[in-house]
Formats: C-alpha cells, sequence, structure tokens
C-alpha cells in the first residue's frame, strides 16, 4: 500500500497544453503539499493544504491551481504550460502542520517540450 | 527569510567507510527533518529531529538547536546509501508547515 500516491509519474507533454497530476494519501492525515523540484534538485513548497483549506500560496503563477476535493486528495492543474515548468513535482502530507513528519509521493516527472 | 546550509555538496566513499553530513541553519527552529533521495527520485523521511540525538540502523542524527546545526552520520555505508541527502526545517515561527531544504549532499558509494 503506497502512502502518497500521485499520477502521473510521467508526463510529456508541448507548451500551451493544459494538464493534472493528482495525488491521495492513505495516512489519514490533515495537511498535504505540492513541493517542485528543479533541475539543479532544490526543492520549494508551492501549496499547502489543511482540511481541504489553502494554507500557503508560495507565490506561483495563477496558471498552477491546486484543488483539494477532500482531505485525502490534493490534485494540481496546470494551464498554458512554459518549458520553465519542466521539473519534478512531489505530493506530501503530514498528520499537521509543521510539527510532524512528512511523507512524500513518488513524484511527477513534467517534461514540457 | 530563513537559510539552511548542507556541506559538503558532494561525497564520495568507499563501501564501508563512514561519513558526517552537516546541516546549519541561520535562525531558531522547532523542528528538523533528513531526507533521502534515492537515485530513482524517491524521497524518503529518515529522521525528524528538533533536539537531541536519534539512531535507526547504521544511521544517525544529532541536533544542536542552540547551535543551529544538525549532523547525519552514516556508518559503514553501503551503495544504496547512495543519493541526495536533504535536510530541511520550517520557516519561522508560524505554523503552516512549510519546510526550506537545503541545497543537498550528494553522496556517491562505491562498491
Amino acid at each position: 500500500d503506497t502512502a502518497v500516491s500521485q499520477t502521473p509519474k510521467y508526463l510529456v507533454t508541448q507548451m500551451g497544453n493544459d494538464k493534472s497530476i493528482k495525488c491521495e494519501q492513505n495516512l489519514g492525515h490533515d495537511t498535504m503539499y505540492w513541493y517542485k523540484q528543479d533541475s539543479k534538485k532544490f526543492l520549494k513548497i508551492m501549496f499547502s493544504y489543511n482540511n481541504k483549506e489553502l494554507i500557503i500560496n508560495e507565490t506561483v503563477p495563477n496558471r498552477f491551481s491546486p484543488k483539494s476535493p477532500d482531505k485525502a486528495h490534493l490534485n494540481l492543474h496546470i494551464n498554458s504550460l512554459e518549458l520553465g515548468d519542466s521539473a519534478v513535482y512531489f505530493c506530501a502530507s503530514s498528520q499537521s502542520r509543521g510539527r510532524n513528519t512528512i511523507y512524500f509521493g513518488e513524484g511527477s516527472w513534467l517534461t514540457v517540450v | 527569510g530563513i537559510q539552511v546550509e548542507q556541506s559538503p555538496p558532494d561525497l564520495i566513499l568507499q563501501e564501508g567507510a563512514n561519513s558526517t553530513l552537516r546541516c546549519n541553519f541561520s535562525d531558531s527552529v522547532n523542528n528538523l527533518q533528513w531526507f533521502h533521495q534515492n537515485p530513482w527520485g524517491q524521497l524518503i523521511n529518515l529522521f525528524y529531529i528538533p533536539s537531541g540525538t536519534k539512531q535507526n540502523g547504521r544511521l544517525s542524527a544529532t541536533t544542536v538547536a542552540t547551535e543551529r546545526y544538525s549532523l547525519l552520520y552514516i556508518s559503514s555505508s553501503q551503495t544504496t546509501d547512495s543519493g541526495v541527502y536533504f535536510c530541511a526545517v520550517p520557516r519561522g515561527s508560524s505554523n503552516t508547515g512549510k519546510l526550506i531544504f537545503g541545497q543537498g549532499t550528494t553522496l556517491q558509494v562505491k562498491p
């Protein structure tokens, strides 16, 4: 049983397209996150949701829109993809905000051509 | 904002050797986490260690919060230890869950 699962794992798409990455956690955690890892391996938070409520929106372009239908799911939709969006996107979850171990999904490799 | 610096940036070891990775942070924190990203890209949480010392098999970690650093010890390294090791601390005192990651230490263990 995968604790934090995200799909798809690999995604190659053309500039201008719209794509979504789905994430689900079966840990019963209240908080979920999206992180972006660039080509230099630098990890940076994009969004955080706590019980479906947006907590962090870290100066991410409006083309990125997270959606949390329930506390076990946090999806990421990206409009009008650009070359610079190519990265690995990690979903993660923790029991609550800030004071608990964070668990990551396996990552979604997005390549925009 | 808080700065997180890791050293060394790269490390090459022969299998069986021991190593110490360091994480310095610029402000007081209420927790610190160590992660291992394996060559397949998977991020695994190793330790949640706001202070003190914890051990898990061949790995141990020590955080000295008053001096703003943490150390990750790897003993008797194995090729499966290869990958990138990150430390991460929360931003500021607000309980948002936002973690600031260091730039990582890339470890290669040779057989």
